[in-house]
């Protein structure tokens, strides 16, 4: 089974700091691999799906990449907020491409 | 634009008795999935539906079945309830086709307590 790993599993910085966020996999034969926010309580937020074919994707200040055949993902968000502040899970597919397997995320904080 | 919508929102039941989530997609999607995510857990795949028919099976209890509809739209039916079965189960949808383009659209979730 494709196993996920998120580092660091808890996070605290000042408000407009750069930060990385990192996810490992297994398995590298993945179809893709996609990034969620979550807010305490509440759904999952897509932020960024990138495909196997690709190196990395860009929404705003997010910037994700990929490493497939080191099995790697990094999450950067720049000028980080307040408002940034949730759990965020990055997710890959099992081998039928349907289901996915999550990361236990990492607990951002940023403090004004 | 449209998401996918999950009812109810939350459910209280108590241990043996019965419940059933509903789950919309967003439209022209025909593919749904189901989670289950516990307190201070990730999410766990529990079952998904392609164009009607099940796609794939993870971690789903015997108690539980779920079906996708003519209109895409999908049911979770949980019986005998147990207390370990209070958790935030949620649904998503895709559209169906190249995988290495699905993108999971997950809905707001359903919060179930057992007591």
């Amino acid at each position: 089974k494709q196993e996920v790993t998120q580092i660091p599993a808890a996070l605290s910085v000042p408000e407009g700091e750069n930060l990385v966020l990192n996810c490992s996999f297994t398995d590298s034969a993945i179809y893709n691999l996609q990034w969620f926010r979550q807010d305490p309580g509440k759904g999952l937020t897509s932020l960024l799906l990138i495909q196997s074919s690709q190196r990395e994707q860009t929404s705003g200040r997010l910037n994700a990449s990929l490493d497939k055949s080191s099995g790697r993902s990094t999450l950067y968000i720049a000028a980080s907020q307040p408002g940034d502040s949730a759990t965020y899970l990055c997710a890959v597919p099992s081998n039928s491409g349907y289901a996915l397997n999550f990361g236990k995320g990492t607990s951002l904080l940023v403090t004004p | 634009a449209a998401g996918v919508i999950q009812s109810p929102r939350h459910l209280i039941k108590e241990k043996r008795e019965t419940a059933t989530l509903k789950c919309y997609p967003i439209p022209r999607h025909d593919t749904v999935y189901w989670y289950q995510q516990g307190p201070g857990q990730d999410p766990q795949f529990l079952i998904s539906f392609y164009e009607k028919m099940q796609s794939d099976k993870g971690s789903i209890p015997d108690r539980f079945s779920a079906q996708q509809f003519s209109d895409y739209h999908s049911e979770l039916n949980m019986s005998s309830l147990e207390l370990g079965d209070s958790a935030l189960y949620f649904c998503a949808s895709s559209n169906g086709g190249d995988r290495s383009i699905y993108e999971q659209y997950f809905g707001p979730g359903t919060r179930l307590t057992v007591t």
